[in-house]
């Protein structure tokens, strides 16, 4: 069974950075693209960041880019999100995503984690 | 880039059928749409994906029969028959875009739905 457990979610000033994991299991994890979207509350669902199978290529919404960092270890089964700069606009939950296909940097997410929440607020 | 546009909410009776929707921006009728259910207080779930043939590939682990779309034009269509209540979720279309660096992937506002 595929399970994604993410960490890190805490109350943060603006302006302040946080690290978010995600931890995977059920599945070759190094075969897979992952992905960070993340849902304000309340609020619908906004893709956020890619990352390669092996690390080698990101991307990023727009609002994230030259903020946040994506990364992987593939040794640990593990996701990462670096959060520079946070703004209040950063407050939300966060998701990790799995694509389907092996390989593709984009499909539909056929699993997801629970969420980690973060809160951005002075 | 291409939008995701869904009315804000729907109700259907507890046994009777609803019908969502999700309507591309114009120039992109040729798109594939991923609906997800999202129940309170929980993740994501993948439904089904839809083109203009319907549906593409397999249903989501454990989604029920109720559960068909249909795909015309720049609309994309979740109906969901017999309704019940566990049915009672936020639905959200999310739809993949570009290639090379300028790749992302869009979802629309969500549909919240009230089984009455």
């Amino acid at each position: 069974e595929v399970q994604l457990v993410e960490s890190g979610g805490v109350v943060i000033q603006p302006g302040g950075s946080l690290r978010l994991s995600c931890a995977a299991s059920g599945f070759t994890f190094h075969d897979y693209a992952m992905h960070w979207v993340r849902q304000a509350p309340g609020k619908g669902l906004e893709w956020v960041s890619l990352i390669t199978w092996d690390g080698g290529s990101a991307y990023y919404v727009d609002s994230v880019k030259g903020r946040f960092t994506i990364s992987r270890d593939n040794s640990k089964n593990s996701l990462y999100l670096q959060m520079n700069s946070l703004t209040t606009e950063d407050t939300a939950f966060y998701y990790c995503a799995k694509p389907r296909a092996i390989g593709a940097r984009f499909d539909y997410f056929d699993s997801w984690g629970q969420g980690a929440l973060v809160t951005v607020s002075s | 880039q291409p939008v995701l546009t869904q009315p804000p909410s729907a109700s259907a009776s507890l046994g009777a059928s609803v019908t969502l929707t999700c309507t591309l921006s114009s120039g992109y009728s040729n798109y594939m749409v991923d609906w997800y259910q999202q129940r309170p207080g929980k993740g994501p779930r993948f439904v089904m994906r839809v083109g203009t043939g319907g549906i593409v590939g397999s249903k989501g682990d454990g989604i029920p029969d109720r559960f068909s779309v249909l795909g015309s034009g720049l609309n994309r269509y979740l109906t969901i028959k017999n309704i019940q209540e566990e049915d009672e979720s936020d639905y959200h279309c999310g739809a993949d875009h570009g290639s090379g660096s300028n790749a992302f992937y869009v979802f629309g506002p969500g549909t919240k739905v009230t089984v009455l």
